[in-house]
């Protein structure tokens, strides 16, 4: 079965950056997109941008662009999200998620928790 | 990038209920539009996506409808585990995605 893993909670202050890694297992790494979504406590979800695990290739949402960047290893079947210029509303669960069509398999999230 | 546009953003509602949800997309996003739930400390869940189709498992008391810019969420005879926030997604934008806002439907 599909399994994505997410690394564990990180504090950050104001300005740092901070890189969340998501482990893939359960299928064809390269044959999928991995895509990140963010929720601050008690908000929405908000996409921030995918990646092609197979090419690299990325698209980010337009209010992330600048500040987002999304890199795999193919070695490892792991992807990672790096947010840099932190803010305090960057505070959020960061999920990656394994589209079939539309998101079916997400993981577990990552809190990022950002506070002078 | 394509808006989102949800309401309303909270549903008062009782179990039985006909409860239904609008998300307006700023352009045609055609059928591409996808419906999820997501209960408090859980990850979204899959119900509807290409606007109309139920993914394997969701009840028949959900369904979706609209194409083009508008579009509609129906929850039939609302459930107790039915109390939760529903988000749209348009995936039609080759290269970016979209959530709505959200509603939250409470008793």
């Amino acid at each position: 079965q599909v399994q994505l893993l997410q690394s564990g909670p990180e504090v950050k202050k104001p300005g740092a950056s901070v890189k969340v890694s998501c482990t893939a297992s359960g299928y064809t790494f390269s044959a999928f997109y991995i895509h990140w979504v963010r929720q601050a406590p008690g908000q929405g979800l908000e996409w921030v941008g995918r990646i092609n695990a197979d090419t690299g290739d990325t698209n980010y949402a337009q209010q992330f662009q600048g500040r987002v960047s999304m890199t795999r290893d193919t070695s490892i079947t792991t992807v990672y999200m790096e947010l840099s210029g932190l803010r305090s509303d960057d505070t959020a669960r960061y999920f990656c998620a394994k589209p079939h069509i539309v998101l079916r398999d997400w993981g577990q999230g990552t809190l990022i928790t950002v506070s002078s | 990038d394509i808006q989102m546009t949800q309401t309303p953003s909270t549903i008062s509602a009782s179990v039985g209920d006909r409860v239904t949800i609008s998300c307006r997309a700023s352009q045609s996003i055609r059928v591409w539009l996808a419906w999820y739930q997501q209960k408090p400390g859980e990850v979204p869940s899959l119900l509807i996506y290409k606007a109309s189709t139920l993914e394997t498992g969701v009840p028949s008391r959900f369904s979706g409808s609209g194409s083009g810019t508008e579009f509609t969420l129906t929850i039939n005879s609302l459930q107790p585990d039915d109390f939760a926030t529903y988000y749209c997604q348009q995936y039609s934008s080759y290269s970016t995605w979209t959530f709505g806002q959200g509603t939250k439907v409470e008793i």
